[in-house]
């Protein structure tokens, strides 16, 4: 079974540009979630989806991050403009079901350097 | 409330000893405690899980101990392996409960295990 795919692995950027992550869940998995992954940190929610809606988007700074998720499959999480602190791994994530209690399946991530 | 907080920060370990990691939280309403595994370059992936009707949970060489009156629970590695060296998370939720609540993750132990 192919796992979470997400592209691209690395992207360098100066910081007020834009930058643009696409990922593909697990077959049949309903649920897809956005974290950023800070260097020394744990993983944080941005926004999670259940299938085209948005479940979760309470820690996604809106004024830069948008996320969308067309017909219920792949999603595109996009930063604009971007600033230092956003530099980190963005982890895509699926699951079957609404996640909380149930595994987290991973891409291997985006890391972002913002110069 | 919402937090997870996760010692030590790192940890070595000696071939063949036990690895022990602990977590600690304040919101009783927790009723999901996984611990996640990340190698470099990698995503993280579902280890071991527990709820907090029982008090140890055992899956090969890896035990999760849950003490509820402390809002403790902790991860044990016995005879540790070079190939366990790893970033480990602790996380919790309230999923079981009903409705829905997001996985919170610990900040990591890095973990080398040397020969």
């Amino acid at each position: 079974e192919a796992g979470v795919a997400q592209s691209p692995r690395y992207k360098i950027i100066e910081k007020r540009q834009s930058v643009a992550f696409w990922c593909n869940p697990i077959s049949g998995h309903a649920t897809l979630y956005w974290y950023q992954q800070i260097l020394g940190q744990g993983p944080k929610l941005l926004i999670q989806f259940q299938n085209n809606g948005v479940v979760d988007d309470s820690q996604l700074p809106k004024d830069r991050f948008s996320a969308e998720r067309l017909k219920g499959v792949d999603s595109t999480l996009k930063i604009q403009p971007a600033k230092l602190e956003d530099s980190a791994v963005y982890l895509c994530a699926s699951s079957l079901g609404q996640g909380a209690t149930g595994e987290l399946f991973f891409g291997e991530g985006s890391r972002l350097t913002v110069l | 409330q919402q937090q997870v907080k996760q010692s030590p920060q790192s940890l070595i370990v000696q071939k063949g000893g036990i690895s022990i990691i602990n977590c600690a939280y304040e919101n009783t309403a927790f009723d999901y405690f996984p611990w996640y595994q990340q190698f470099p370059g990698k995503g993280p992936a579902l280890l071991i899980a527990i709820r907090p009707d029982v008090s140890e949970k055992k899956e090969g060489r890896f035990t999760i101990s849950f003490n509820k009156s402390a809002k403790q629970f902790s991860l044990h590695i016995m005879d540790s392996q070079p190939g366990d060296s790893a970033t480990y998370f602790c996380a919790a939720s309230r999923g079981f409960s009903g409705g829905y609540n997001k996985l919170i993750f610990g900040a990591g132990t890095r973990l080398a295990v040397h020969p």
